[in-house]
């Protein structure tokens, strides 16, 4: 079972708004990521989790604040956002942080900024 | 740079038909390379090649890479309209601590 559960599937929200999106993996995986894709673009990395910290923020700015309350779950919390931050949001999450560890997605939360 | 190169963009072919899609890299620290297959959600992952010239089957896709020539290429036979989908190739952990690079996709029709 290779299930990484994202949710809200949908979410539409106003610029000054504070919503959360939150990710969920009971596979055991100590690494977990968050990543965002516009239309016709491939994935791009926002944060890597690894054993509960922090590993890599990719400059991603600071209205985007994950968090990781246990190995099983992770958090992406939003606020004041830009109508160009709409995009899908992918969780993703592996065994371990590093090579040779397949990254596994989860079906991706779809935002919408208004 | 790394760079993950990913061809045809996109392609339409007839249920039926056999495709060929093609994914080159050009990356300091070759580890792995990943196949993914995205609808209209997530990426779905469908191989990890590691080794070269060992094909990897799955029903009707199969893989395999060519590490000299730096490139891996997605087979699928007897395409089904259900094959429709980008198809993302991605280099994983290329160099410093980026996990995955990807190509741009290749965008697959399959028309009845």
């Amino acid at each position: 079972d290779t299930e990484v559960t994202q949710t809200p599937k949908h979410l539409v929200m106003g610029m000054t708004n504070k919503k959360s999106l939150k990710c969920e993996q009971h596979m055991g995986h100590r690494a977990m990521y968050w990543y965002k894709q516009k239309a016709k673009k491939p994935p791009e990395l926002m944060f890597v989790y690894s054993y509960e910290k922090l590993s890599i923020n990719e400059s991603v700015p600071s209205r985007f604040s994950p968090e990781c309350p246990n190995s099983s779950l992770l958090n992406l919390h939003l606020h004041a956002l830009q109508p160009e931050d709409s995009a899908l949001y992918l969780c993703a999450s592996s065994q371990e942080y590093g090579p040779g560890n397949t990254i596994y997605f989860g079906e991706g939360s779809w935002l919408t900024v208004v | 740079e790394d760079k993950v190169v990913q061809s045809p963009l996109s392609l339409v072919v007839h249920e039926g038909d056999t495709v060929t899609l093609n994914c080159s890299y050009e990356v300091t620290n070759f580890r792995s390379l990943l196949w993914y297959k995205q609808e209209k959600k997530a990426p779905t992952f469908l191989f990890m090649l590691t080794s070269s010239g060992i094909e990897k089957k799955s029903g009707r896709l199969s893989s395999i890479l060519d590490k000299k020539e730096l490139f891996s290429i997605l087979n699928i036979t007897a395409t089904q309209t259900g094959d429709s989908a980008v198809y993302l190739c991605a280099v994983l952990y290329p160099s410093g601590n980026t996990p995955l690079v990807f190509g741009k996709g290749t965008r697959l029709s399959v028309i009845a």
